[in-house]
């Protein structure tokens, strides 16, 4: 069964430093990479994906993730945080079986002046 | 502007009510989703459409009873709810639920409190 871990449920950086939000997957099959972000009452929406084509991916917002195969990791990375980027962060993974997402458990973000 | 709008935003019900919640996506995708938030807790799928036919139910109680009309339209009816029942409901649509890749798109969802 396809799973997906996010270490740390909650990260705190200062304003200006660099943010490292971390996800591994497990899996024996190329997987599609997912990283959402849901702030406060509202939906996830989605900062990037991985979809077996360049291993940097980059997003909106500034955030960019990178695959690593043999780490089984899809690290989600900002140079630096901005107030605005306190939020909820999910990884998802799925597989070419079809389109079932499983999320991680959720990192929030905190970020401090 | 998601494409995906869920009503009402928020909802107070008693245990003893009956009330749905309602998404309609605007995005042309043929897979609907239900989700439950709760606080502390993992995303939990509680129901897939694709193509307006239910392929999965992640054993969900029956007081929750899902409707998908057509393929934009999907409606969560609820009656007898528990107060852990309370949460936030999200809906989600994408493409297609038998295509890797396409990851979904989530609408802001409805707060629902059981008192």
């Amino acid at each position: 069964a396809q799973s997906v871990t996010q270490l740390g449920s909650h990260v705190s950086v200062s304003e200006g430093a660099l943010v490292l939000l971390r996800c591994n997957y497990s899996s024996s099959v190329p997987p599609y990479l997912f990283w959402y972000v849901q702030y406060p009452n509202q939906g996830l929406q989605l900062l990037l994906k991985y979809t077996s084509a360049a291993t940097l991916v980059k997003g909106i917002n500034g955030f960019e993730a990178e695959f690593k195969k043999s780490e089984t990791s899809f690290h989600l990375t900002k140079p630096s945080a901005h107030m605005s980027d306190a939020a909820e962060y999910f990884c998802a993974v799925t597989y070419n079986a079809g389109n079932m997402l499983t999320f991680g458990g959720g990192t929030r973000l905190m970020v401090k002046p | 502007e998601t494409g995906v709008t869920q009503t009402p935003r928020h909802l107070v019900m008693g245990m003893t009510n009956k009330k749905s919640l309602k998404c309609e996506q605007h995005l042309g995708h043929n897979a609907m989703y239900w989700y439950k938030q709760s606080a502390k807790k993992p995303l939990e799928l509680m129901f897939v459409y694709n193509f307006k036919e239910q392929t999965e139910n992640n054993s969900v109680p029956s007081r929750f009873s899902p409707e998908c009309p057509n393929s934009s339209h999907l409606f969560l009816h609820l009656h007898t709810l528990q107060p852990e029942d309370s949460a936030l409901y999200l809906c989600a649509s994408s493409q297609d639920h038998t295509i890797a890749g396409y990851g979904y798109t989530f609408g802001s969802g409805t707060r629902l409190t059981v008192v």
